[in-house]
């Protein structure tokens, strides 16, 4: 089975900065990542898949990168309404994993 | 305009049985791999099980393997997990996502998910 590691666990961050979350994946999984994006009570939402891919809707400040085992989202210029949690998933193979999440909280 | 909404969450007790479904309308349901995702209070995202268009393969995490069965129904546009044996950990809420293909892709799609909870 692929474990997938995130980090930061936690990230302090302030509107307008960039912010760099990290996905690790335990073997390659080529680049059949997503990232999503996650508010308290609320289903999460795709942002990124295949790695670097922008999901129709998503705004242009977040975008991916990396492939093999090693995954990047970023975020140009935070905005209010981006702090939450953030999610990574590989699909390569069965069984699919998420990492662990990070959250995202005002500083 | 993609819509999936769960139902048949509720309180069980430790050893019950609990069957969900999700109903899904606005995209050709048979196209697309169907899974079920789980979060635990206060924790993160579990992938637990996802069944292929045609209901022809399915896949299951280690942790419900055996004790849990993924179905659809296409003439229905329903997606169900039958959960028996049911334990304190798999109290959660459960979303049903669409996955991108027919044979399992990312989660394109969410549910606005229904709880179980497991306790007596």
């Amino acid at each position: 089975d692929i474990q997938m590691t995130q980090s930061p666990s936690t990230l302090s961050a302030s509107v307008g900065d960039r912010v760099t979350i990290t996905c690790r994946a335990s073997r390659s999984i080529s680049n059949w990542l997503a990232w999503y994006q996650q508010k308290p009570g609320k289903a999460p939402i795709l942002l990124i898949y295949k790695a670097s891919r922008l999901q129709s809707g998503v705004p242009s400040r977040f975008s991916g990168s990396g492939s093999g085992t090693e995954f990047t989202l970023t975020i140009s210029s935070l905005q209010p309404d981006d702090f939450a949690t953030y999610y990574c998933q590989q699909y390569n193979s069965f069984p699919y994993s998420f990492g662990q999440g990070t959250r995202l909280e005002i500083k | 305009e993609v819509q999936l909404v769960e139902s048949g969450g509720g309180l069980v007790q430790p050893e019950g049985s609990l069957r969900l479904s999700c109903a899904a309308s606005g995209f050709t349901f048979s196209n697309s791999a169907i899974s079920w995702v789980r979060q635990a209070p206060g924790m993160g995202l579990e992938w637990v099980s996802t069944i292929t268009g045609s209901g022809g393969s399915t896949y299951y995490a280690d942790s419900v393997k055996g004790r849990f069965t993924i179905s659809r129904d296409n003439s229905k546009n329903t997606l169900y997990l039958q959960m028996n044996r049911l334990r304190a950990e798999d109290t959660a809420i459960y979303f049903c996502a669409t996955g991108n293909s027919a044979y399992g892709s990312y989660h394109d799609f969410w549910g606005q998910g229904t709880l179980v909870t497991v306790s007596s």
